[in-house]
C-alpha cells in the first residue's frame, strides 16, 4: 500500500468547511483513496472512498488531483461533533487482500466554537 | 442490524492467562479484521480473514490466534497474556462496493488490560 502524509493537526471554526489534506505521490493505479475517522475512544468510522473521480456522499466530499497524487477531504459545514483524528489511507482493494487497513498518524481535527 | 458487537467491552487478565475476544457481525460480511490499538498510536492489523475458512497474518500476529468457522464470528485467542499487549482492540468487517473498493465497519472495542 502507498504511503501517505497528513498534516498532524488543524483546526476549523463550526460551520465552515474542514478541508484535509493528503499526500499519496507513490499511489499506484489500482489503488484507492480511503478516509476514516476516530472519535475518541470509539472504533474507526468510514467516511468515503474513491478512485479517480471526485466522490460525495452526506458525509463529506473527496477531491481527487487529475495525477491522483493527492487528495482533499472536505466536510462542508463542521460541527463540534466532527472532531477526531482524520485517516487517509491508500490501499488495493481485492479478494486476496480483503479489509486491510494501514492506519498511519492521521490529522487530529478540532472544530473550536 | 447490530452492526459488528464485541464482547467483552472490558477486560483484566493476569499474565499467562488466555482468553477469546468475540467478535460478531450480522451484515453478511465477507471480510473481517482484528485491530490492536496502544495509547496515543493508530490501529494495527493482526489478522484478518478474506471469508470462512480463510484467515491471514496482518502486521501484528504474535501471541494471538484466529479461525473463522462461519460468516458471522471471527474469534481473537490470546494465547498466554503479556503486559505488552496491553491495548484497545477492534473487530471490523466489510463488503465490496458497487463502484469498487469496499466499506468497513468497526465495532466498539475491547479494552484489555495485563497485569
Amino acid at each position: 500500500d502507498a504511503k501517505t502524509t497528513q498534516p498532524p493537526s488543524m483546526d476549523c471554526a463550526e460551520g465552515r468547511a474542514a478541508n484535509l489534506p493528503c499526500n499519496h505521490s507513490t499511489i499506484s493505479g489500482n489503488e484507492y483513496v480511503y478516509w476514516y475517522r476516530q472519535i475518541h475512544s470509539q472504533g474507526p468510522q468510514y467516511i468515503i472512498h474513491g478512485l479517480k473521480n471526485n466522490e460525495t456522499n452526506e458525509m463529506a466530499s473527496l477531491i481527487i488531483t487529475e495525477d491522483r497524487k493527492s487528495s482533499t477531504l472536505i466536510l462542508p459545514h463542521a460541527t463540534l461533533r466532527d472532531t477526531a483524528v482524520y485517516y487517509c489511507i491508500v490501499r488495493v482493494f481485492g479478494e486476496t487482500s480483503g479489509s486491510r487497513l494501514t492506519f498511519g498518524e492521521g490529522t487530529q481535527l478540532t472544530v473550536n466554537p | 442490524n447490530a452492526g459488528v458487537t464485541q464482547t467483552p467491552k472490558f477486560q483484566v487478565l493476569k499474565t499467562g492467562q488466555s482468553m477469546t475476544l468475540q467478535c460478531a457481525q450480522d451484515m453478511n460480511h465477507e471480510y473481517m479484521s482484528w485491530y490492536r490499538q496502544d495509547p496515543g498510536m493508530g490501529l494495527r492489523l493482526i489478522h484478518y480473514s478474506v471469508g470462512a475458512g480463510i484467515t491471514d497474518q496482518g502486521e501484528v500476529p504474535n501471541g494471538y490466534n484466529v479461525s473463522r468457522s462461519t460468516t458471522e464470528d471471527f474469534p481473537l485467542r490470546l494465547l498466554s497474556a503479556a503486559p505488552s499487549q496491553t491495548s484497545v482492540y477492534f473487530c471490523a468487517s466489510s463488503y465490496s462496493t458497487a463502484g469498487g473498493g469496499d466499506t468497513q465497519y468497526f465495532g466498539p472495542g475491547t479494552r484489555l488490560t495485563v497485569l
